[in-house]
């Protein structure tokens, strides 16, 4: 069973569209968990943190149910330029270990 | 200023020859990792170093030689290229509770 599970898509939504990728991670020892961002032939990058108590950053939500060992992102308002993989990723402990990540959710937002 | 960078961003090479991926970050980290993205886009770490000691290494072949000059390099050396070698190599770097940065990438081809 791999350690950070998601549906890898590919998710196809028009502009405007609200979009939810959800994640599950089998180490329950877990202490920190991130959203990604892979352009296409590009580096991973930050998105957000995930808390417990969930976190908004505009149109982005990040969810975490440490009890079910659930992770989801929400992405209101499809823009074009959100069309990306976006990974899943937890982190035994927290500081300067190494990151796990899901095999990635593809989103197209076609215009 | 590239923060993290690789190099060279493609590398194409024989089976069986020796190589070196290099990376530096100019961030003033102290924890610097090696993943690996293979042709199924699966994410994986390999390495880290932290103040120049290793402090992980994962289950990968002894022909992969991390190498690390000072705090701000982390050279990878890998001996006896394999087909399987094949991939996408990507440095990254963080302080202790932060975000990891991730370098652009090294495009391993192995004929």
């Amino acid at each position: 069973r791999k350690e950070v599970e998601q549906d890898p898509g590919p998710f196809n939504v028009p502009e405007g569209a609200t979009v939810a990728f959800n994640c599950t991670y089998s180490n329950s020892a877990s202490q920190s968990f991130f959203w990604y961002r892979q352009d296409c032939r590009k580096e991973p990058k930050l998105l957000m943190s995930v808390y417990s108590s969930g976190n908004e950053d505009g149109r982005f939500t990040a969810q975490l149910n440490r009890a079910s060992q659930y992770i989801s992102l929400l992405i209101r308002d499809s823009k074009l330029s959100d069309s990306a993989t976006y990974l899943c990723v937890a982190q035994l402990v927290s500081g300067n270990t190494p990151l796990v990540f899901g095999k990635g959710t593809r989103l197209s937002v076609i215009a | 200023d590239t923060a993290v960078s690789q190099t060279p961003k493609y590398l194409v090479t024989q089976m069986g020859n020796d190589k070196s991926i290099k990376c530096e970050q100019n961030l003033g980290h102290d924890t610097m990792y090696w993943y690996k993205q293979d042709s199924k886009k699966f994410l994986k770490i390999m390495f880290s170093y932290n103040n120049k000691e290793l402090i992980i290494n994962e289950t990968v072949p002894n022909r992969f030689s991390p190498k690390s000059p000072d705090k701000a390099h982390l050279n990878l050396h890998i001996n006896s290229l394999e087909l399987g070698d094949s991939a996408v190599y990507f440095c990254a770097s963080s302080h202790f509770g932060n975000e990891q940065f991730f370098g652009p990438g090294t495009r391993l081809t192995v004929l």
